[in-house]
């Protein structure tokens, strides 16, 4: 338990759908992080954002929209997907603003889309 | 560009230590050596990091070269559970999340 809830857990969907993952920390953390994990690639850097503000978007395309209603919950909504964006979505979160130590992952949201 | 080399797979008898090797020749002064490990179809979890001084806590040791230019994941008695993907990844203690790049890891497997 590392106090990052992800769900859902396993999610599939069609390319027209429309989704969402959710991420919660229970760490009065500040900052927050979406990474991808495609199968046998490294984890890549999608979108980070502290004290609720978008700091970072790492060249994300935008069928991806990240929202971050507070300091506890992050949401990746999904859009028109393709195949290849089939992947481990990770949510993470740190102490605060700039901090780039000890980084605090949940248990991620495995997508498929068909 | 990889800022750390790895090998990409390693075994490692239970009960024994398992001593994971990372090469990070160009790391610079004030550039930390973390390392995270990833449980098949986990997040990639925390375990230690260091700056120059060799690390302990209650999951591994840390010992860094007195260069910097490589260092040394040691977990002193590996079980079953310790098979995963070790990644060493160098980066500032405060900056931009940007700067942690995951690389592809170490594939340490625990044999009964």
């Amino acid at each position: 338990e590392t106090g990052v809830t992800q769900t859902p857990r396993h999610l599939v969907m069609g390319m027209t759908n429309k989704k969402s993952l959710k991420c919660e920390q229970h760490l009065g953390h500040n900052a927050m992080y979406w990474y991808k994990q495609s199968a046998k690639k490294p984890l890549e850097l999608m979108f980070v954002y502290n004290f609720k503000e978008q700091t970072e978007n790492n060249s994300v395309p935008s069928r991806f929209s990240p929202e971050c209603p507070n300091s506890s919950h992050l949401f990746l909504h999904l859009h028109t997907l393709q195949p290849e964006d089939s992947a481990l979505y990770l949510c993470a979160s740190s102490p605060g603003r700039d901090y780039t130590g000890e980084l605090f992952f949940g248990e991620g949201s495995r997508l498929t889309v068909l | 560009d990889a800022k750390t080399t790895q090998p990409p797979s390693m075994d490692c008898a239970e009960g024994r230590a398992a001593n994971l090797p990372c090469n990070h020749s160009t790391i610079s002064g004030n550039e930390y050596v973390y390392w995270y490990r990833q449980i098949h179809s986990q997040g990639p979890q925390y375990i230690i990091h260091g700056l120059k001084n060799n690390e302990t806590n209650e999951m591994a040791s840390l010992i860094i070269t007195e260069d910097r230019k490589s260092s040394t994941l040691i977990l002193p008695h590996a079980t079953l559970r310790d098979t995963a993907v070790y990644y060493c990844i160098v980066g500032p203690l405060s900056g931009s999340a940007r700067q942690l790049t995951f690389g592809s890891g170490t594939q340490l497997t625990v044999l009964p």
